[in-house]
């Protein structure tokens, strides 16, 4: 089992450029959530997608925007990017409707983004 | 809305030796989990120990322990025989049950390191 899997790992972006980054869920897993952790910082919460659907919301702008496919994986979309949008992307999945803990969340090890 | 609180951003410990995390957090629910993550240097979150609310017992996983005080609304994470492995960001979380609102919100963190 591969676990959770981002790509890429690190990547550098100009200010107002657009970034995609990716996530593969666990084997199993339905459910992918995203996380913005800025250096130092606990993650912050941005959206939820579940049957291919953003399900849940944290405060964050329309400028972050994402998407589930019928196979689970996701995407994170952050359009005219900011300094201030340097950070950690964490991708966690979790599942609705097996395991022992129903929806604990299992994590990818992150892509690295930082605006310039 | 769910708040959890680290207080302490630094911790030290001697190898072999004995530390407890403190974290605090706010919910008017009575059915959730709390959870203390680990992340190394590797950037990947690493769960180490989950607390479900409905369960009065602590739980224990080898070395690692919680003293949960509902009523208080405290979650601490005691690390026994601390081993040089252990040096990393630790993070206390909490979740609601899964389902709609199945985010995790995070503290941010203590890092603790372990003195050889």
């Amino acid at each position: 089992d591969a676990g959770v899997t981002q790509s890429p790992t690190h990547l550098i972006k100009t200010r107002g450029q657009q970034v995609t980054l990716r996530c593969s869920p666990k084997s199993g897993h339905d459910t992918v959530s995203w996380y913005q952790q800025a250096l130092g910082q606990g993650p912050q919460f941005i959206f939820q997608y579940y049957e291919e659907e953003e399900r849940q919301r944290g405060n964050f702008p329309d400028r972050f925007s994402g998407h589930q496919f019928p196979n689970y994986s996701s995407e994170l979309n952050v359009n005219a990017l900011l300094l201030g949008d340097s950070a950690l992307y964490l991708c966690a999945s979790s599942s609705r409707t097996w395991g022992q803990f129903k929806g604990e969340a299992f994590f990818g090890q992150g892509t690295r983004l930082t605006v310039v | 809305a769910q708040t959890v609180t680290q207080s302490q951003p630094e911790m030290s410990v001697q190898e072999a030796e004995t530390v407890t995390l403190s974290c605090t957090y706010d919910t008017s629910e009575s059915d959730y989990y709390l959870f203390w993550y680990k992340q190394p240097p590797s950037r990947q979150m690493i769960l180490v120990i989950r607390q479900e609310a409905y369960k009065q017992q602590n739980a224990t996983e080898n070395r690692f322990s919680v003293n949960f005080q509902k009523a208080a609304k405290s979650f601490s994470l005691k690390i026994s025989d601390s081993q040089l492995g252990d040096a990393a960001m630790y993070f206390c979380a909490y979740r609601r049950p899964t389902g709609a609102n199945s985010k995790l919100t995070f503290g941010k963190g203590i890092t603790l390191s372990v003195r050889p």
